[in-house]
């Protein structure tokens, strides 16, 4: 049963550590999305590659986020240092070129505190 | 730029009675349309997606969603829930070309009465 996987499921963390979100997306599946779920603003978009290259990261902040793809197994989202309002759930989502889909990881409940 | 406003927070319904979700979107080309759903505590499901042919698409769960451009709509329908279907449901937008990012509406949650 192919599914995104993303590591940790949960996180809490101390405002200004280092976090790292991990993911896993389904073999084969060339897009790779991280959207960040909070109450105040719904799901955002933060980032998402095509074949690893970066299309769009404009709603990430850039001072705190970054986001990579190392290799096609693995997307990575780093916040440095986080801060108390960076808690919130964030999931990763991949998906086939064309047509374009996501299909969902079970998210990252990061807590900064 | 797309944008996606699903006008109704939340929603409750009786178990048995027939739903309907809204969706407005807003791009000015044919775009593709998706329902998602989401129960506590966990990641989005797809229940159905739009990219062409039939405006009228069927999805899982025995959920339904039109497209109707001339409104530019994507409304979700149910015709008899069940307690399960409590949860939060999604529209999404995408343009309409290869790997395009995907944007979500606020989100509509259904509760369910006895």
């Amino acid at each position: 049963d192919a599914r995104v996987t993303q590591t940790p499921r949960h996180k809490v963390t101390e405002m200004g550590q280092e976090v790292t979100m991990r993911c896993q997306p389904i073999l084969g599946h060339n897009t790779v999305f991280w959207y960040r779920q909070t109450m105040m603003q719904g799901l955002e978009l933060l980032a998402y590659f095509r074949n690893r290259a970066p299309l769009d990261d404009s709603g990430m902040p850039k001072d705190r986020f970054s986001a990579e793809m190392p290799d096609a197994t693995l997307a990575t989202l780093k916040i440095q240092p986080s801060e108390p309002r960076d808690s919130a759930v964030y999931f990763c989502a991949s998906g086939p070129t064309d047509p374009s889909e996501a299909f969902f990881g079970q998210g990252t409940r990061l807590t900064v505190v | 730029a797309q944008s996606v406003t699903q006008p109704d927070i939340h929603i409750t319904v009786s178990e048995g009675a027939s739903l309907e979700l809204r969706c407005n979107y807003s791009y000015g080309a044919t775009p593709y349309l998706f329902w998602y759903v989401q129960s506590p505590g966990q990641g989005l499901q797809l229940l159905l997606k739009y990219f062409s042919g039939d405006t009228l698409v069927q999805g899982i769960k025995g959920f339904e969603a039109e497209f109707k451009r001339s409104q530019s709509s994507f409304n979700l329908r149910k015709p008899s829930v069940h307690w399960s279907d409590a949860a939060e449901y999604f529209c999404a937008v995408a343009r309409y070309s290869s790997a395009s990012k995907i944007i979500f509406g606020s989100g509509t949650r259904l509760s369910i009465r006895p």
